[in-house]
């Protein structure tokens, strides 16, 4: 089955301890993207990558870290300089940026205390 | 700059119809997408257009198209409580090396 896996589905972190999600596809897609989701709020772009060894910084970068080391692989660090990081964060992947369409991960609810 | 807009709540019984609209300012979009977000889930993709159409109807979902207002709307007939989620607008310029722009989502209540 193709799709996009994030683990965990829970995370739970105590303030000023950074963290890593985890993000993978086998759906042989290029580019691979990074939303967080706050109530009433959309979804909001924090990194994306069009292909291996790049990407760029979204709309709300700050306090994040990406690497993308592996085709299948897009890995988000929430460090302990994100002032709000208690959020849903979804992970997608496509063919491509641009008009391509996005396909979704189930997503991660990180919770900081 | 580039922008989606959506009202934010709608509220319909049980085997009417829902009409949720968007609007979009950039001109030069080429496709425009519709999400569908259950509680505590990721985004699942609905359906598409692409901007030289008017309209795309598949099954209960029917997506309308104003290029001229820049106005997408999803209708969807004969709506269930299975239903009710978050949808979300997007759009996308075909541009390489741009994300798609999603709207803020409109929460559809369905009640029975």
């Amino acid at each position: 089955d193709g799709g996009i896996t994030q683990s965990p589905k829970y995370l739970f972190r105590k303030e000023g301890q950074n963290v890593t999600l985890s993000c993978e596809q086998n759906l042989n897609h290029d580019a691979m993207y990074w939303y967080r989701q706050d109530p009433g709020q959309g979804l909001r772009l924090i990194y994306y990558s069009q292909i291996v060894n790049d990407f760029q910084k979204g709309d709300i970068a700050e306090g994040y870290s990406v690497s993308r080391e592996k085709k299948e692989s897009f890995p988000l660090t929430v460090t302990s300089a994100q002032k709000n990081p208690t959020a849903f964060y979804l992970c997608a992947s496509s063919h491509g940026t641009g008009g391509y369409e996005q396909y979704f991960g189930p997503g991660t609810r990180l919770t900081v205390t | 700059g580039e922008d989606v807009e959506q009202s934010l709540f709608l509220s319909v019984r049980e085997g009417d119809s829902s009409v949720i609209n968007c609007t979009y300012t950039d001109s030069s979009s080429t496709y425009l997408y519709w999400y569908k977000q259950e509680p505590g889930a990721g985004l699942q993709l609905l359906t598409y257009i692409f901007s030289n159409m008017d309209m795309k109807q598949d099954q209960r979902l029917t997506v309308l198209l104003n290029k001229k207002d820049k106005h997408l709307s999803l209708r969807i007939a004969d709506t269930q409580t299975g239903d009710s989620a978050i949808y979300f607008c997007a759009e996308s310029a075909h541009q390489a090396g741009t994300a798609l722009i999603f709207g803020k989502g409109t929460t559809l209540s369905v009640s029975s």
